[in-house]
């Protein structure tokens, strides 16, 4: 069974913080990671695909790292912000059955 | 442009009956995905459809469940003798193909509570 995990499950950090979580998948058969952000009430909406180890992503102050072949990705947010509340999801992509195979996300809250 | 939209928004329906949930992808993208979320679960894979073909329907949690594509557009997910635990949030989502490289861009949801 393929399992995603995410961590931590939630975090409150100040405004102004920076912050990280993390994103673990199988290392074996990688074909693509996905960060996505959801926001109450919205849909969720894509941060970053992520295809090759070694990979940095950044829009904004938001960043993302991928090793495939310890099988993690982090998510880094710079100088936090009251709309940066949401939950981040990352999601493996099985290439076998074109489905994700999402974690169950970290819920961020910044405090004003 | 106009995004994925999904109908209806919200949905009560008695134990027992069918449903029906649909699915407006963004126009040009082959590629649509059914999700649901159950409360405090994650996002749980349902069926993938490129065109209007669904290669894999083992994500499907029981045969009271079918998806349908026409015209490699609209896609309807139907639900038939609904039971409480199909109450959930089904999203669905497009993609301009179907590799793994592509974003997906989800729609709004629809909220299925069974009563």
């Amino acid at each position: 069974i393929l399992n995603v995990e995410q961590s931590p499950q939630s975090l409150h950090v100040q405004e102004g913080d920076s912050t990280n979580f993390t994103c673990s998948f199988p290392s074996s058969n990688f074909y693509a990671l996905h960060w996505y952000r959801w926001e109450t009430a919205k849909s969720p909406e894509a941060l970053f695909v992520m295809t090759l180890n070694g990979d940095e992503k950044k829009k904004g102050r938001i960043s993302a790292t991928l090793n495939t072949k310890e099988g993690y990705s982090y998510l880094y947010i710079k100088g936090s912000q009251p709309e940066d509340s949401a939950t981040y999801l990352c999601a493996f992509f099985v290439d076998s059955s074109y489905k994700l195979i999402f974690g169950s996300g970290t819920r961020l809250l910044v405090r004003p | 442009g106009a995004g994925v939209s999904q109908s209806p928004s919200n949905k009560v329906t008695e134990k027992g009956k069918d449903v029906e949930l649909r699915c407006d992808p963004i126009s040009g993208h082959t590629a649509l995905y059914w999700y649901r979320q159950s409360l405090g679960q994650g996002l749980e894979f349902l069926i993938y459809f490129q065109g209007n073909s669904a290669p894999d329907k083992s994500g499907l949690p029981s045969d009271r469940f079918s998806a349908e594509r026409t015209g490699g557009s609209v896609s309807t997910l139907t639900i038939q003798r609904t039971q409480q635990e199909d109450s959930a949030v089904y999203l669905c989502a497009s993609s301009l193909d179907g590799g793994g490289g592509a974003e997906q861009y989800f729609g709004p949801g629809t909220r299925l509570t069974v009563t």
